[in-house]
């Protein structure tokens, strides 16, 4: 049974480029989430999927920044034009809402640099 | 809003001593969840220990024990007999509880930075 995986690990970009990043959850787990984790600073929620549907956005997350799951399966975070301010770890979470409802396994992130 | 306070940015506690991390939060609910989550360096954030609000009963996992003050507000973590790989920076968090697929977020505390030292 393997954890939740992220890809890729680091991306270094230059202000006003697109990024994409993306989660895999553990298989078969059905709830989805995304986290920011800037330097100094516990993550803060950005989004959730629950299979295909996004069910919630946080304030945080600008016109600037979309997500999907497609399938219910794997999810993409996108970044349009980042900023300076857009640098910070992404964290996906993954869990179920039957076996264990509130417990969230993490991903090892994925560190973006905007340069 | 509800938000969860950790005023000790660094620790540190000589192995196998015992050293607690403070956590303080506020929320109007009554039915919630509350963790410690501990994030090594470079690696992944795992769950240490959770606590369900209804439960006046501390929650322990091994080596880890909870103190959990409801009307406080206060949930600290007690690590026992500190291990080296202890080492990492400890969050800690609350979700509310909703039903029927609602979103369970966590909202994270600034996390404190436990060293231990050999």
């Amino acid at each position: 049974d393997t954890g939740v995986s992220q890809n890729p690990r680091h991306k270094i970009t230059k202000r006003g480029q697109n990024v994409t990043f993306r989660c895999d959850p553990i298989s078969e787990h059905n709830r989805l989430y995304w986290y920011r984790q800037t330097l100094g600073q516990g993550p803060e929620f950005l989004t959730y999927f629950q299979n295909e549907a996004q069910l919630e956005k946080s304030r945080l997350l600008s016109d600037r920044f979309s997500a999907e799951r497609p399938k219910g399966s794997f999810s993409t975070l996108e970044i349009q034009r980042t900023e300076q301010g857009d640098s910070a770890m992404y964290l996906c979470a993954s869990g179920t809402s039957w076996d264990s409802p509130y417990e969230q396994y993490f991903g090892p992130g994925t560190r973006l640099t905007v340069t | 809003a509800q938000t969860v306070t950790q005023s000790q940015p660094e620790m540190s506690v000589q192995e196998a001593e015992t050293v607690t991390l403070s956590c303080t939060y506020d929320t109007s609910e009554n039915n919630y969840y509350l963790f410690w989550y501990k994030q090594p360096p470079s690696r992944q954030m795992i769950l240490v220990i959770r606590q369900e609000a209804y439960k006046q009963q501390n929650a322990t996992e091994n080596r880890f024990s909870v103190n959990f003050q409801k009307a406080a507000k206060s949930f600290s973590l007690k690590i026992s007999d500190s291990q080296l790989g202890d080492t990492a920076m400890y969050f800690c968090a609350f979700m509310s509880v909703y039903y029927g697929g609602a979103t369970n977020k966590l909202i994270f505390g600034t996390g404190t930075l436990l060293a231990v030292q050999p």
